[in-house]
């Protein structure tokens, strides 16, 4: 069944960078359109980004964008949020998730468990 | 942006009451609406997508309607697994998707 597998979280500084990991199983990796959405401590949840099923064109909220770096790898079935320049309000629960569809957002049907980012000095 | 704004922000009901929570969109969304179930600690789940489809495997008892910029999420008749947080998204702005505030479902 589809799963998706976030690491890669943790504690870092104010201005400090992290690197989050999601990967996939089963479904084609290379076939959906990938998220990445966030949930701030006692808050609701926030799409951070999206990237294409190809690579060929990724999307940010405003809040993140010349900081974070979305990207795919599909020889490890495996989605990225490259993280830097991070901000105390960027703490949150990161959670990965699959599109229906490929190239334009559509809804998010599976997610994972998400990865906890603490942004503190 | 699209602004979404859910109401009520939370709700008490009983096992077996029918249960309506509502989003309004800032600008017409055509039937750009999804509505996902939280559980703390739980992967947020898709319950409707284009306004009223029923994502594979989910009860019957959630319906969603509406069209433009007013939108319903309805449970027919409340069970215990339901008690979560519900949220409404848009994807008609694909480069800025916003999720409306959440409606915390309790136990009276």
């Amino acid at each position: 069944q589809v799963q998706l597998v976030e690491s890669g979280g943790g504690v870092v500084q104010p201005g400090g960078s992290l690197k989050l990991s999601c990967t996939a199983y089963g479904f084609t990796f290379n076939n959906y359109g990938l998220h990445w959405v966030r949930q701030a401590p006692g808050k609701g949840l926030e799409w951070v980004s999206f990237i294409r099923y190809d690579e060929k064109n990724t999307f940010y909220t405003d809040s993140v964008k010349g900081r974070f770096t979305i990207s795919r790898d599909k020889t490890q079935n495996t989605l990225y949020l490259q993280m830097n320049s991070l901000r105390p309000e960027d703490s949150a629960i990161y959670y990965c998730a699959k599109d229906r569809g490929r190239a334009v957002p559509d809804a998010f049907d599976y997610w994972g468990q998400g990865s906890l980012v603490t942004v503190s000095s | 942006d699209v602004q979404m704004t859910q109401s009520p922000s939370s709700l008490s009901a009983s096992v077996g009451d029918r249960v309506t929570i509502t989003c309004r969109a800032s600008q017409s969304i055509n039937r750009y609406l999804n509505w996902y179930q939280h559980k703390p600690g739980k992967a947020p789940k898709l319950l409707i997508y284009a306004t009223s489809s029923l994502q594979s495997g989910v009860p019957s008892r959630f319906t969603g309607s509406g069209s433009g910029t007013d939108f319903t999420l309805t449970i027919s008749s409340l069970q215990p697994e339901d008690f979560a947080t519900y949220y409404c998204q848009e994807t008609y702005n694909t480069l800025a998707l916003t999720f409306g505030g959440g409606t915390k479902v309790e136990i009276k």
